[in-house]
């Protein structure tokens, strides 16, 4: 089955910095790459995504790239602002609708 | 819009009572949801797919005499703990993807914490 890998595990940041994460997968029939914000004792947003046949997407400071060849993709959040820090996930989504998640990303942005 | 909510957002029970969960989709339906469990500090782990009218998909591992699920409309899903155990103490959280428009995005409840003493 599908694996995601996701990396770092804890990022601190300071506000108005760029923050960077980065997932693997290693189904090449995954064809879906959705990227969650949990916020603590709840459930997760779908903050942005992106399908195979797209490179790049963006949505304000949002931004997700895709790289099939090497099966991985990346969110990247720009002028990080205190409210941004949360838990990310990355997902992927292979044959029917099943997604597999990443291990998640604790995103502190100190003022 | 798509909005999904979960009843009720927190639940404390005594060991080896049952508990019911619901999800419901409030402005779409649904065919299809899921159940995940979420233990503190760690990812979303499938429990179930849910799909409307017909008999739940376990994942391997998920037992699914103790984690009973009905999906008898378009926009509800019930998940029943049997049963329940100190073990069984988790955040369970669900997703619906919406019938119309064939899309892949999965909206997700605020999830149910769950207590058994």
């Amino acid at each position: 089955g599908e694996n995601v890998e996701q990396h770092p595990s804890t990022l601190s940041v300071q506000e108005g910095d760029s923050a960077v994460i980065k997932c693997t997968y290693s189904d090449s029939a995954s064809n879906y790459f959705p990227w969650y914000k949990q916020e603590l004792g709840k459930g997760p947003q779908l903050i942005i995504d992106i399908r195979s046949n797209v490179g790049e997407k963006k949505d304000q400071r949002i931004a997700v790239t895709l790289n099939k060849t090497a099966k991985h993709f990346s969110l990247h959040i720009t002028e990080t602002q205190p409210e941004d820090s949360a838990v990310y996930f990355c997902a992927a989504k292979a044959a029917g609708n099943k997604l597999t998640f990443g291990g998640g990303t604790r995103v502190l942005v100190k003022p | 819009g798509a909005v999904v909510s979960q009843h009720p957002s927190w639940v404390i029970c005594k060991s080896g009572t049952s508990v019911k969960i619901e999800c419901r989709s409030l402005d779409f339906q649904a065919t299809t949801m899921f159940w995940y469990r979420q233990f503190p500090k760690q990812s979303l782990m499938l429990m179930a797919t849910s799909n409307e009218g017909s008999k739940a998909t376990y994942e391997q591992g998920v037992e699914k005499d103790k984690f009973l699920i009905n999906h008898a409309s378009l926009t509800l899903s019930t998940l029943t703990v049997t049963s329940a155990h100190p073990e069984d103490s988790s955040f369970y959280i669900c997703s619906a993807l919406p019938l119309a428009g064939g899309g892949e995005t999965q909206y997700f409840g605020p999830g149910t914490r769950l207590l058994v003493l």
